[in-house]
């Protein structure tokens, strides 16, 4: 099974901050990585995927890199919505997510 | 516009079980691989299976390999989660998600709203 592992588990940040969230796989995935955000009570939002690519309707302030088995979620200017949990799923082979990384006020 | 709505969660004692459903509308559903995640109270993501587009595949997380069933319709656009022999580690929001591409394994770009499953005598 490939664990994914998320680093930091909690963020505090400033509005205008850049931020930087690091997920790392226990074996090589490519770049079948997504990156979600989650506020509480409610359903996760897809922000990335296939490691960098910027879904539909995303702010351009989003950004992903990486492949094999680092990679990273780049906020470049920290905005007020941005507060909440983020989570990389990989899906190479079956489905696995880190264990979220939440993004707080600092 | 892609919509997806859970229902069938509740209270049930350990050992019972609950059937969950998913409806979905808004996309071709028959064309899509669908999953179930699950997430425990103020813990993260799990994900807990997956059913390909024609229902002929289907995969687990091992804790629920033996207990759980997925399975879909795809005459009504549904998606079900059959949930035998609860624990009360299984207590969490279960949510539906569609893969973003159609007949492969891929991230999801739509899920539903959750159900809350207790598991507790």
């Amino acid at each position: 099974d490939i664990q994914m592992t998320q680093s930091p588990s909690t963020l505090s940040a400033s509005v205008g901050d850049r931020v930087t969230i690091t997920c790392r796989a226990s074996q090589t995935i490519s770049s079948w990585l997504a990156w979600y955000q989650q506020k509480p009570g409610k359903a996760p939002n897809l922000l990335i995927y296939k490691a960098s690519s910027l879904e539909s309707g995303v702010p351009s302030r989003f950004s992903g890199s990486g492949s094999g088995t680092e990679f990273t979620l780049t906020i470049s200017s920290l905005q007020p919505d941005d507060f909440a949990t983020y989570y990389c799923q990989q899906y190479n082979s079956y489905w696995t997510f880190g264990q979220g990384t939440k993004v707080e006020i600092k | 516009q892609v919509q997806l709505v859970e229902s069938g969660g509740g209270v049930v004692q350990p050992g019972r079980s609950l059937r969950l459903s998913c409806a979905a509308s808004g996309f071709t559903f028959s064309d899509y691989g669908m999953h179930w995640v699950r997430q425990a109270p103020g813990k993260g993501l799990e994900w807990v299976a997956v059913i390909s587009y024609d229902g002929s595949n289907k995969y687990y997380v091992d804790s629920v390999k033996g207990r759980f069933t997925i399975s879909r319709d795809n005459s009504k656009n549904t998606l079900y989660l059959q949930m035998n022999s609860l624990r009360g580690e299984d207590t969490a929001v279960y949510y539906c998600a569609k893969e973003q591409q159609p007949r492969g394994s891929w991230n999801y770009d739509y899920w539903g709203q959750g159900t809350l499953v207790t598991v507790s005598s």
